[in-house]
């Protein structure tokens, strides 16, 4: 069965910090890798997508990185703002198929 | 502006009403997709429509019903017949693409989404 596990489940830090949020996945055959940044009440919105042939990719103080041997993809977030409150989601998909298999996210807290 | 669109924000049903939720997009996306997001749980796909006047059950289909008379509309209505609709529901839309001989879906962009209370 095609999961994807995301750890931790939710984290709070200082304003400044920085993090890393961790996914692992068993989509087979894979193709490709999401990470998603949903706000309270609203939509998610794509912040990266890697093939497996990609093992880094970033996107501003954003930085995803992927392991295709060992299934597993981070999500690294440089000198937090207070509008990186939210739920980060990762979604992946297999060769040829149409539908994705979604994480179950990672709430995170900035403070100030 | 281009987007994807869904209205209304928040919708109330009673017990035993029929509910249809809307979905919009001027993106000229091919394929489009209803999710329900519950708390602690990864979306789950209820429906998908990868043409005009096609669709497809996904994971979760009982209880919903959908049509694709058009490319830019897909709607969504909540039966009756599901048993537990509160919940948040996102549409979403992409093109699928083909690279390096392999059909795969281009990323989806969602929708701002509706919360379903069933009261």
């Amino acid at each position: 069965k095609n999961q994807v596990e995301q750890s931790p489940q939710s984290l709070i830090i200082l304003e400044g910090k920085n993090c890393t949020l961790q996914c692992n996945y068993t989509v087979s055959p894979f193709s490709n890798l999401r990470w998603y940044k949903q706000d309270t009440g609203r939509g998610p919105v794509s912040l990266t997508i890697m093939t497996f042939s990609e093992n880094t990719k970033s996107n501003g103080r954003y930085t995803a990185t992927l392991d295709a041997d060992t299934k597993q993809s981070s999500l690294h977030i440089t000198a937090s703002q207070l509008s990186d409150s939210a739920s980060y989601i990762c979604v992946v998909s297999g060769e040829g198929n149409e539908k994705l298999t979604f994480g179950t996210g990672t709430r995170l807290t900035i403070i100030p | 502006d281009g987007g994807i669109t869904q209205s209304p924000k928040y919708l109330f049903r009673k017990e035993g009403q029929n509910v249809t939720l809307s979905c919009e997009q001027n993106l000229n996306h091919d394929a489009m997709y209803w999710y329900r997001q519950d708390p602690g749980q990864g979306l789950r796909l209820i429906y998908y429509s990868q043409i005009v006047n096609d669709f497809q059950k996904g994971d979760i289909a009982e209880g919903y019903s959908v049509s694709r008379e058009k490319k830019e509309s897909f709607p969504l209505t909540v039966t009756s017949a599901q048993k537990n609709p509160t919940a948040f529901y996102l549409c979403a839309s992409s093109t699928p693409r083909t690279s390096g001989g392999t059909l795969w879906t281009d990323t989806q962009y969602f929708g701002p989404g509706t919360r379903l209370t069933v009261l």
